[in-house]
C-alpha cells in the first residue's frame, strides 16, 4: 500500500539551531513530493517540491529538503530555526502515475521552536 | 488572484441535516481535490476533479457527494451529516504539480 510516514509527532527546537523534520516514504515508481505548513487555524501552505533533478530542493522561508531515493526519504532543514517557524508540517507524496489531483499526506509533524 | 477560496468557514449541524460546502478557484486549474483534516491523520482525500463533468472518488468518500459543471467551481455535499463527519475540510485545487489550498471549513455535526 502507498504511504508516508512522519514519525515523529513533535520536534521541539531552540531558535537559532538546526532543524530537521523527517518524512519517509512507500510509493512505487519516482513520485512527487511535496512539503506543507500549517499556521494556527489556516489552510496548507505550500513549502517545496521535489520533481527531479537536483536531490536538495529549496523553498518558502529558508527551507530546504533533501530526496534520498535509496532510503525512500525526503528530510525537511533549515539550518536556523526561527520561532515564527512554529507550525504544523506536513509531507506528501503524488505517485507518479497518479493524476494531479492525489496527494498521499503523512500525519503531520508539530515543530515548536523555543526562544 | 484570490486563489482557492472557501464557504462557509464554520458551520454547526444536526446529525441528518444536509449541507453543501463551497469551493472556488480562480486559477483555470483542472484538478481540484476535497480533503478532510482529523487530529493525528493528516489530510485524507474525499473526492477528486480532474476537469469539469469529470470526478473520482478518493479514499473516504462515504456520505459525501461532489460534481463540477464549472472548471471553477467543486462543491462537497453531505447528503445526511453524522456525528463522525466532523472535522475540517479543505478543497484543495493544481495545475501540473502543485496542488493549493483554501482556508478551510470547520464542520460540527451534533
Amino acid at each position: 500500500a502507498q504511504s508516508v510516514a512522519q514519525p515523529e509527532d513533535q520536534v521541539n527546537v531552540a531558535e537559532g539551531n538546526p532543524l530537521t523534520v523527517k518524512c519517509t516514504y512507500s510509493v512505487s515508481g519516482n513520485p512527487y513530493l511535496f512539503w506543507y505548513v500549517q499556521y494556527p487555524n489556516r489552510g496548507l501552505q505550500f513549502l517545496l517540491k521535489y520533481i527531479t533533478g537536483d536531490n536538495l530542493v529549496k523553498g518558502s522561508y529558508g527551507f530546504e529538503a533533501e530526496f534520498n531515493k535509496s532510503q525512500t526519504s525526503f528530510h525537511l532543514k533549515k539550518p536556523s530555526a526561527l520561532v515564527s517557524d512554529s507550525a504544523l508540517y506536513f509531507c506528501a507524496v503524488r505517485p507518479f502515475y497518479n493524476q494531479g489531483g492525489k496527494l498521499i499526506f503523512g500525519q503531520g509533524t508539530e515543530l515548536s521552536v523555543k526562544p | 488572484n484570490a486563489g482557492v477560496t472557501q464557504t462557509p468557514k464554520f458551520q454547526v449541524l444536526k446529525t441528518g441535516q444536509s449541507m453543501t460546502l463551497q469551493c472556488a478557484q480562480d486559477m483555470n486549474h483542472e484538478y481540484m481535490s476535497w480533503y478532510r483534516q482529523d487530529p493525528g491523520m493528516g489530510l485524507r482525500l474525499i473526492h477528486y476533479s480532474v476537469g469539469a463533468g469529470i470526478t473520482d472518488q478518493g479514499e473516504v468518500p462515504n456520505g459525501y457527494n461532489v460534481s463540477r459543471s464549472t472548471t471553477e467551481d467543486f462543491p462537497l455535499r453531505l447528503l445526511s451529516a453524522a456525528p463522525s463527519q466532523t472535522s475540517v475540510y479543505f478543497c484543495a485545487s493544481s495545475g501540473a504539480d502543485t496542488q493549493y489550498f483554501g482556508p478551510g471549513t470547520r464542520l460540527t455535526v451534533l
